[in-house]
Formats: C-alpha cells, structure tokens, sequence
C-alpha cells in the first residue's frame, strides 16, 4: 500500500506558485521523499527527491517538515505544461521500486 | 537525464493472441527493471520486478503465466501478454534505475494495450 496521502485535486493559476502537500506519517527513518509527475499518457518523470533538509532544482523545491512527516513540492512559477499527476513517493534512497498513490491532479489555469 | 525506451506505443490485438511488448534502457545496463500497469484514471500498479538473468518477482495478485517477463539481457526486458482479454487492456510502463547515477528511476513513454 502507498504510504502517503495527498489531495486528489489542485487548481493553480498560470504564473503563480503550485504547492502541493503530501503527508507521509509513517516514513521510516532510511526512507527518502521523491516526487515524480505523469503528464496524461506519458511515463512518470521525475522531478526531485530529499531525505530531511529542504531541496531545490531547476524543476522545483521540496519542504521536508522536521519530523519528516510531511512534505510539499513547490512549482515556483506554474505554466500550462505543468498540468499533470503529481505523486509523492516514500522508498529507501537504492530501490528502484516504486509505489504509486493516487496522486494529485493540478491543473494550471491561463 | 537516462533514457528508456518502450515498444511498440501501442498496440490492438485480438482476444486470445499474445502481444510483447519490449522495454530498452537506451544509455545504461539494467539489471533490474519494473513493470506497472495503469489502467484510466487510476494511479500506476507495479505488477513485477524484473531481473536479469533470473526469474522475475510478481506482486501479490499478478498472475505470473499470464505475464511473462523476460530479461535476457542488460538492456533489455520484455513482458508478454499471453492469451489476451479486453479486461488487459491497459497502459503498460517500465522503469529502471541507472546503477551508481543517483536514485531516480527513468519511465518509458509506456505501452497502450487494446484487446477487442
């Protein structure tokens, strides 16, 4: 079973920040935090992962809260490319295998 | 960023034929590689692990003499869908992960599956 919760739909203004939250109560302490999205009939792609410090890429950010068990992946400037399925993912940092949850679907709005 | 490829996109087949459908890593060896399924608006399933040179790992409700895994070599996985239904049908995607590049796994664009 996935061990996250998000929430199954978000709407975000072309432009503006995406925040998107995950919790994830139950990690364990050698499991890290990846985020992945699935643009419609595509294969997932990643977009970043942390383990306990806040992160940051060209892509996004993600906040890690201190007792880890929650997160949210910041789109800092959303566009109409960025709509898609969002999943947050818990997993020890050498697996390959992954768990999908439902995800969120966030829809960028001109 | 690493490059896996699927073939064929899609595909229509009859019920009761098999199909094949190939997983490549195009820039890396992989000697694991992953198998989901995804039906409409539903999240991704991982139905098994693949392992090269050595039988694949089904999850709990997969029937493994339905699908048929193969990986006989280190860039290359198959999976087969013998005796095919339309309740197959489906979006089939693989993933592997580059050994000593990071922790992200790589997708394939995925496989849609039709079987009328």
């Amino acid at each position: 079973d996935a061990k996250t919760t998000q929430p199954p739909s978000m709407d975000c203004a072309e432009g503006r920040a995406a925040n998107l939250p995950c919790n994830h109560s139950t990690i364990s302490g050698n499991e890290y935090v990846y985020w992945y999205r699935q643009i419609h009939s595509q294969g997932p792609q990643y977009i970043i992962h942390g383990l306990k410090n806040n992160e940051t890429n060209e892509m996004a950010s993600l906040i890690i809260t201190e007792d880890r068990k929650s997160s949210t992946l910041i789109l800092p400037h959303a566009t109409l490319r960025d709509t898609a399925v969002y999943y947050c993912i818990v997993r020890p940092y050498n697996t390959g295998k992954l768990i999908f949850g439902q995800g969120t679907t966030l829809q960028v709005k001109p | 960023g690493a490059v896996v490829s699927q073939h064929p996109s899609w595909v229509i087949c009859k019920s009761g034929t098999s199909v094949k459908i190939e997983c490549r890593s195009l820039d890396f060896q992989a000697t694991t590689m992953f198998w989901y399924r995804q039906f409409p608006k539903q999240s991704l399933m991982l139905m098994a692990t693949s392992n090269e040179g050595s039988k694949a790992t089904y999850e709990q409700g997969v029937e493994k003499d339905k699908f048929l895994i193969n990986h006989a070599s280190l860039t290359l996985s198959t999976l087969t869908v013998t005796s095919a239904h339309p309740e197959d049908s489906s979006f089939y995607i693989c993933s592997a992960r580059p050994p000593g590049q990071g922790p992200e796994a790589f997708f394939g664009q995925g496989t849609r599956l039709t079987v009328v």
